[in-house]
């Protein structure tokens, strides 16, 4: 148990269906991220919060769409999904300071599947 | 831009035997460098890291990983793994304040 957890685990959706992904923090860290995790390629980060703030959003389609409304807590709303978009979907967090990226600590992740 | 390269993407080894797996890196100023684990069924955990100091550092697990500047290297060591070891290993990197990236990741099949 790493403090960040996920909901739901599991996730099948039509390509025309509206879900939405869940993480929380307990752990008091400033920023928190959404990863995707394909087989066989490196681990993607989608989007970064600082603060609630969204500082980096790496090229990611519209059909995915994070909210923060707090510091503990994140979302990625997902809407005409595409069968290339089944995969792990990744929450982690960090407290983030003078110094730079800390470690990040993952939660047990979403597996998607789109039909 | 920095990148994360992994050259093994399957290791297969007998229990005892010694673990070297191989992480470089590119990126032009100081950087912050990470090993995670992911266990098989569950989340990605940190591994060791480093930061600034000493080049060698040691991690959970008997795992220990040496920096070296000057190949952009930050390879993983274990002299004698475990059964338990078996997981999938992922290189991270991140240079000054920017994001975090990683490697493609390395299975780890450890045969007892």
């Amino acid at each position: 148990e790493t403090g960040v957890t996920q909901t739901p685990r599991h996730l099948v959706m039509g390509m025309t269906n509206k879900k939405s992904l869940k993480c929380e923090q307990h752990l008091g860290h400033n920023a928190m991220y959404w990863y995707k995790q394909s087989a066989k390629k490196p681990l993607e980060l989608m989007f970064v919060y600082n603060f609630k703030e969204q500082t980096e959003n790496n090229s990611v389609p519209s059909r995915f769409s994070p909210e923060c409304p707090n510091s503990s807590h994140l979302f990625l709303h997902l809407h005409t999904l595409q069968p290339e978009d089944s995969a792990l979907y990744l929450c982690a967090s960090s407290q983030r300071g003078a110094g730079g990226l800390n470690e990040q600590f993952f939660g047990p992740g979403t597996r998607l599947t789109v039909l | 831009a920095q990148s994360v390269s992994q050259h093994n993407h399957h290791v297969i080894l007998s229990e005892a035997a010694s673990l070297e797996l191989g992480c470089n890196y590119s990126y032009g100023g100081t950087v912050n460098l990470f090993w995670y684990v992911q266990y098989p069924g569950q989340h990605l955990q940190l591994l060791l890291k480093y930061f600034s100091g000493d080049p060698l550092v040691k991690g959970i697990k008997g795992f220990e990983a040496e920096f070296i500047k000057s190949k952009f290297s930050f390879n993983l060591r274990k002299p004698s793994v475990q059964w338990s070891d078996t997981a999938e290993y992922f290189c991270a990197v991140s240079g000054g304040y920017q994001k975090v990236t990683f490697g493609t990741g390395t299975k780890l099949q450890v045969i007892p």
